[in-house]
């Protein structure tokens, strides 16, 4: 099956300094991958929706210069959250797809990266 | 707006009982329903889709429009079959995009 890789699994920053994670879809080629949020004990929160080529498409309440998302490639796709800060520390997943029509909302998901913002 | 409902957060039943996990949504138009599942300390997968109308691992998940909801059922649950289990819902949109519900523990007992 097809396979979703992120970097780094985990990650612990000081406040203020700017961290980026990876996505990479390893066997398939994603044109569009998914970025969600996932706090203790809850559901994944969907942060964006991320196009090879094309930027990216922020969910209402999510801050687009905060959460600077950039698909370079149709096997990569980058979230740096910039300036970060305590209440940034969560779990951050991505997904990705290439399926249209009957299939649409069939993604891969990745392992996901904690991040600790101190 | 769309939206998807677990209203149980924990679910345990005993190895070959039966086991319903519920789930409703709220979407004006056709939704594409998906039950997703989440192993210990694996990944989130997809288990079933609503429009393939398969039976997976012994899950099957009816969509029924009437009562808005699409419950997934397995007759004799096993051990095997605890996890977290997450039902989305893709309104169409040109990407798939998906809603998730809150998620239900299940919890299967020997």
């Amino acid at each position: 099956g097809a396979v979703v890789s992120q970097h780094p699994s985990w990650v612990i920053c000081k406040s203020g300094t700017s961290v980026k994670i990876e996505c990479r879809s390893l066997d398939f080629q994603a044109t569009t991958m998914f970025w969600y949020r996932q706090f203790p004990k809850q559901s994944l929160m969907l942060m964006a929706t991320s196009n090879e080529g094309s930027k990216a498409t922020y969910e209402q309440g999510v801050e687009k210069d905060k959460f600077l998302i950039n698909h370079a490639s149709l096997t990569l796709s980058t979230l740096t959250v910039t300036s970060a800060h305590p209440e940034d520390s969560s779990f951050y997943i991505c997904s990705a797809s290439s399926f249209r029509g009957s299939r649409l909302g069939e993604q891969y998901f990745g392992p996901g990266t904690r991040l600790t913002v101190t | 707006a769309q939206r998807v409902t677990q209203p149980e957060k924990l679910l345990s039943v005993f190895k070959g009982a039966p086991v319903e996990l519920k789930c409703n949504y709220s979407y004006s138009g056709s939704p594409e329903l998906f039950w997703y599942v989440q192993y210990s300390r694996q990944r989130l997968q997809l288990l079933l889709r609503h429009i393939s109308r398969e039976s997976i691992k012994g899950f099957t998940a009816d969509l029924n429009k009437g009562e808005t909801s699409f419950h997934l059922k397995k007759p004799f649950a096993q051990e095997e079959d605890s996890a977290m289990y997450y039902c989305a819902l893709s309104g169409g949109t040109s990407y798939g995009k998906l809603t998730f519900g809150q998620g239900t523990i299940l919890t299967v007992h020997p």
